[in-house]
């Protein structure tokens, strides 16, 4: 099994839909959750953290479910913009350096 | 200014050539990394550093090297290229602490013939 692990997509979807990403994860002693937004041919950057009550910014919400050990991305109302690939990190046990990239899921808003 | 530069943006080398990826960084932070991503696959940890006196390997170190030359500078090497080596290449930065996401570089996308 994968360390984390992400549908590569595609997800396919009309402007304004809502669309969830899942990612799962291998170790359950992970601590930090990130899902970064990655542009084709350009590098990866942060989205949002991910925190254990489930954390909101705009459009976009992060859940964590350490019972299942996966956290999902929820983007409401997309728009062209949000078309990317969606990039799912999480890092080892507590103290550890390793941050595991998953290898991301790619979504396309179409108009 | 980018947070995190890095040089070249393109390169093209030949099998056996010696090639240096460079990376700066005015995040202030102590924590530095280099990463390639190939297609389908995630991004690998090939070294890492945590200060200037410490540099650790990653997942795939085989074939690189790098030097910490400064707190805000890291570069990667290679010290003999061949061709699996294709690959974009990400230098990133963080803050200490377990919380902290990275900070990418724009990337290098070096291919080698």
């Amino acid at each position: 099994r994968k360390e984390v692990e992400q549908d590569p997509g595609p997800f396919n979807v009309p402007e304004g839909a809502t669309v969830a990403f899942n990612c799962t994860y291998s170790n359950s002693a992970s601590q930090s959750f990130f899902w970064y937004r990655q542009d084709c041919r350009k590098e990866p950057k942060l989205l949002m953290s991910v925190y254990s009550s489930g954390n909101e910014d705009g459009r976009f919400t992060a859940q964590l479910n350490r019972a299942s050990q996966y956290i999902s991305l929820l983007i409401r109302d997309s728009k062209l913009s949000d078309s990317a690939t969606y990039l799912c990190v999480v890092n080892g046990a507590s103290g550890t350096y390793k941050y595991i990239f998953g290898t991301g899921t790619r979504l396309k808003v179409l108009a | 200014d980018a947070d995190v530069t890095q040089t070249p943006r393109n390169r093209i080398t030949k099998t056996g050539k010696r090639i240096m990826l460079e990376c700066s960084q005015t995040k202030g932070h102590d924590r530095m990394y280099w990463y390639r991503q190939d297609p389908g696959l995630g991004l690998q940890l090939i070294y890492y550093s945590f200060d200037v006196k410490d540099i650790n390997k990653g997942e795939i170190s085989d074939g690189y090297s790098v030097s910490r030359q400064a707190q805000a500078k890291f570069s990667l090497s290679l010290e003999s290229a061949i061709p699996n080596q294709t690959a974009l290449y990400f230098c990133a930065t963080s803050g200490s602490g377990e919380n902290y996401g990275y900070t990418f570089g724009s990337g290098t996308r070096l291919t080698v013939v």
